[in-house]
């Protein structure tokens, strides 16, 4: 079955530093989402990308989907306290459900 | 505008009674997902319903869960039994069609004791 990868899976940085996450699929997605959880809360929809080769940003975040529609990264640049959370990718292969990664833990350094 | 209502949000249950979890969508949502996560662990998928129908439980296990969207009211996940690995958070989410993004609610924390 599909099977969503995702790493690292913890990230540890100073407040102020640059921050990536990658996400690896083992099929061709049709989208792929990007959600946070901060901890002790529920997963936030951040994004989604369709088209191959896609970049979207937002503010300090930027995301991109690989040009063969398997793999996409999320880049935080300057990190702050606030951005601490997980940051989970979820992609589908057609009309299939949503397969989340494990998630990447951001921790940030003041 | 209220979000995804999940209830409740903490459960404590023996070993061998019935869970239930109740999740109501967000305004317009026909779509609902049942996500379970375990600490450090990543979202996995239970089952999706729309109203009255089950459209893809392939994660869900086959004895001891159940899930269902009736007509009215909130859609129900069950378990059955409880044992001590049931215990984790389990999340509802709800999406207005299957292409949009998923608005999630705050979960229930299933400890069986």
């Amino acid at each position: 079955g599909q099977q969503v990868m995702q790493i690292p899976q913890y990230q540890h940085v100073q407040e102020g530093e640059d921050f990536t996450t990658y996400c690896n699929s083992s099929t061709t997605l049709s989208n792929i989402q990007w959600y946070k959880q901060r901890p002790g809360g529920h997963p936030v929809f951040l994004i989604q990308l369709v088209k191959s080769g896609e970049v979207k940003k937002q503010k300090r975040l930027t995301f991109q989907f690989g040009e063969a529609k398997k793999n996409s990264s999320l880049h935080i640049t300057a990190t702050q306290t606030t951005d601490v959370g997980t940051y989970f990718c979820a992609g589908r292969s057609g009309s299939e459900k949503l397969v989340f990664g494990k998630g990447t833990k951001l921790t940030v350094n003041p | 505008n209220a979000g995804v209502m999940q209830n409740p949000r903490h459960l404590v249950r023996r070993r061998g009674q019935e869970a239930r979890l109740r999740c109501s969508p967000m305004k317009g949502h026909s779509h609902v997902y049942w996500y379970r996560q375990l600490p450090e662990e990543g979202l996995k998928f239970m089952v999706y319903l729309q109203k009255e129908n089950i459209i893809d439980e392939s994660g869900m296990p086959k004895e001891r869960f159940s899930a269902e969207f009736p007509k009215e009211g909130p859609s129900i996940l069950r378990i059955q039994q409880v044992v001590r690995g049931d215990s984790a958070a389990y999340f509802c989410a709800s999406s207005p069609e299957t292409l949009y993004g998923y608005t999630f609610g705050s979960g229930t924390r299933l400890t069986v004791v």
